[in-house]
């Protein structure tokens, strides 16, 4: 399974962007770039997705480096709605699984 | 309309019992995937089924079993239960393999 890495925290004040860095070296051509979240006490949800240009939803922005190597999930104005831990991960179209890794806990200051 | 749910909630087993935990995906889905949570680290994937088949299997023994239903909900079986299996076992579907995974919000066993 090819691998990202995370940074293991972060820390925000409410209503300011957040960028949420992954990097992911050894992508292959055909893997794309998710991003799930984890509010506690909750399952995982969907953030984002995306597999060479930007994408931006109602949750948030998805950047990719050009090389693909590197991605950045933005939170325009975080809330502390958005308190959680977030996973960067990378699946083909055909994987059939989600390879979860410890993720990047964020922390929204009031 | 209803997203994932699991049963039941929480329960309390105690070394080598048996557990049945129960999943019923968002309508339309027809894949199921489930995940096993320890305290601190990401979910690790156990098994997937789609159309009714195992498509893949995560690397967990075989005290570990799984099957879907024609209705597409699911069942997740573990055997004799070690402290190790304590954990948030959580359920995710999907319209086909690949697509958004939707959790449900999991269920808490804990093994004494």
């Amino acid at each position: 399974d090819a691998k990202t890495t995370q940074p293991n925290s972060m820390e925000s004040n409410e209503e300011e962007p957040v960028h949420l860095p992954c990097n992911h070296s050894t992508i292959s051509g055909t893997d794309y770039i998710h991003w799930y979240r984890q509010l506690p006490s909750q399952g995982p949800e969907y953030v984002i997705h995306g597999l060479t240009s930007n994408v931006n939803n109602r949750m948030a922005s998805l950047a990719i480096a050009e090389d693909r190597k590197s991605s950045t999930l933005i939170l325009h104005r975080a809330t502390l709605r958005d308190a959680a831990v977030y996973y960067c991960i990378l699946r083909d179209t055909n994987d059939y699984k989600l390879s979860f890794g410890a993720g990047t806990t964020v922390t929204v200051r009031a | 309309d209803a997203g994932v749910t699991q049963s039941p909630t929480h329960l309390i087993k105690t070394r080598g019992q048996q557990v049945t935990l129960r999943c019923s995906p968002i309508s339309g889905h027809k894949s199921v995937s489930w995940y096993q949570q320890v305290l601190g680290q990401g979910p690790q994937f156990i098994f997937q089924y789609y159309e009714k088949e195992e498509r893949g299997r995560g690397n967990f023994p075989d005290r570990f079993s799984a099957r879907q239903f024609p209705n597409y909900s699911s069942e997740l079986n573990v055997n004799a239960l070690l402290l190790g299996d304590s954990a948030l076992y959580l359920c995710a579907s999907s319209r086909f393999i690949g697509t958004e995974a939707f959790f449900g919000q999991g269920t808490r066993l804990t093994v004494v």
